[in-house]
């Protein structure tokens, strides 16, 4: 298995609810990372996990809650979200912390908040 | 701070021609830059990458030019084929020993092959 799986594909949450984005990848990759992209514009780090341990945190708010289960996972709790987050949110992996230079990148998760 | 740009935002190119995207940066302590590529509906794909300490690197139809002096960085496609119709972004990668790679990442350039 040589992919970052992501789901759901798209998501429609109210500015109260409560959900979560998942990432997979099963390639014993120990490095983990979240990207947000709004549309037409470059993706940008939020977070990344180094052997599940939370190692960067680009000032992202408290809103945006991630999570890393085991080696293999990677969520993102969302709740009370703003209109101004949708946007394409990104997972990829890398085999080690800081010496591997390709990410492989899921899919995405299309976000919207009504 | 740190600025990763492109000069264009959009390069039409005939089929079976050669492509070149450019891009500029302003300030870097990276260890790496790289290109990614980001087809209609998918996560950016990586294409390649050069070391800070190299000016030169070539891959399969496609050659990455760095040149520090002037902060300019290229991807050159040979044989421009319809499949290399994407968002194309160069980045650059800062590793940190432990803690994971961080990419930033340039304002993009969509190429399109016109038959």
């Amino acid at each position: 298995d040589t992919e970052v799986t992501q789901t759901p594909k798209h998501l429609v949450m109210g500015m109260t609810n409560k959900k979560s984005l998942k990432c997979e990848q099963h390639m014993g990759h120990r490095a983990m990372y979240w990207y947000k992209q709004k549309a037409k514009k470059p993706p940008e780090l939020m977070f990344v996990y180094s052997y599940e341990k939370l190692s960067i945190n680009e000032s992202v708010p408290s809103r945006f809650s991630p999570e890393c289960p085991n080696s293999s996972l990677l969520n993102l709790h969302l709740h009370a979200l703003q209109p101004e987050d949708s946007a394409l949110y990104l997972c990829a992996s890398t085999p080690n912390s800081g010496t591997d230079v390709e990410q492989f990148f899921g899919p995405g998760t299309r976000l919207t908040v009504l | 701070g740190e600025n990763v740009g492109l000069h264009l935002p959009t390069l039409s190119v005939q089929e079976g021609d050669n492509s070149i995207i450019n891009c500029a940066y302003s300030n870097s302590a990276s260890d790496y830059f790289i290109w990614y590529k980001q087809e209609s509906g998918k996560g950016p794909q990586f294409i390649i990458d050069i070391r800070s300490n190299m000016d030169k690197r070539q891959g399969q139809r496609v050659t990455v030019l760095l040149n520090k002096t002037v902060k300019h960085l290229s991807l050159q496609i040979a044989a421009t084929q319809p499949g290399d119709s994407a968002v194309y972004f160069c980045a650059e990668n800062r590793g940190i020993k432990a803690a994971g790679n961080k990419l930033t990442f340039g304002g993009g350039t969509r190429v399109l092959v016109k038959p």
